[in-house]
């Protein structure tokens, strides 16, 4: 069974940061790649960003983009989301996700966690 | 890449068939004939779950009443036979870019 645990969430004031972690078990992580998508309350889902399997590139959404960081321990079968300069506007559930491929192709987020909430707020 | 779903909600009787459309900036087709559109349902206080991929193709698990179709840039999920399980909010998303994006959701009411 394929289970995906995030963890880090939390309080944290305006500027400040934040490290998520997401436990991936039952898949092959080192190839894995990933994601992180992320929900404001009662707003829909916003994608923050990805990182390739096998030590690749990352990519991120214009929103986060110079703010965070994804990496990933291959050893620890662990993704990270590293948050800087934290906005009000980034409060919300944060959800890590498995990005799959289907014959050859790099496709949809078949894999989620259960969210770690994050709240920005002075 | 902008995602615009319609209608924004829908009430639909247990039994009846119901529509999602989704319509891309750009094409979502790609030149290996993929069109690179997900389909994805978060019920009441669950994370989302995948139900059609690459446009049409139903995820593992996935009811046969769901369909994905359409190419380029426009979309429909379609639902046969609504069920009182299927109520949550429905969200389309492109991978074609490497920057994904998601529809605003569509709230599926009983």
């Amino acid at each position: 069974e394929v289970q995906l645990v995030e963890s880090g969430g939390g309080l944290v004031k305006p500027g400040g940061s934040l490290s998520l972690s997401c436990v991936v078990s039952g898949l092959s992580f080192s190839d894995a790649w990933m994601s992180w998508v992320r929900q404001a309350p009662g707003r829909g889902l916003e994608w923050v960003g990805r990182i390739v399997g096998g030590g690749g590139p990352t990519d991120y959404a214009a929103d986060v983009k110079g703010r965070f960081t994804i990496s990933r321990d291959d050893s620890k079968n662990t993704v990270y989301l590293q948050m800087n300069s934290l906005k009000i506007e980034d409060s919300g559930v944060y959800y890590c996700s498995h990005i799959t491929m289907f014959r050859g192709v790099v496709t949809s987020l078949d894999f989620w966690g259960q969210g770690t909430q994050v709240t920005v707020s002075s | 890449i902008v995602m615009t779903q319609s209608p924004l909600s829908l009430s639909v009787t247990p039994g009846e068939p119901a529509s999602i459309s989704c319509r891309s900036s750009q094409s979502l087709l790609h030149s290996n004939a993929y069109n690179y559109l997900d389909w994805y349902l978060q019920k009441p206080g669950q994370s989302p779950q995948l139900l059609i991929y690459l446009g049409s193709y139903r995820a593992s698990g996935v009811p046969d009443r769901f369909s994905g179709s359409g190419s380029g840039t426009d979309f429909t999920l379609q639902i046969s036979r609504v069920e009182a399980e299927d109520v949550g909010v429905y969200y389309c998303m492109q991978t074609l870019q490497s920057l994904y994006t998601f529809g605003q959701g569509t709230k599926l009411e009983i």
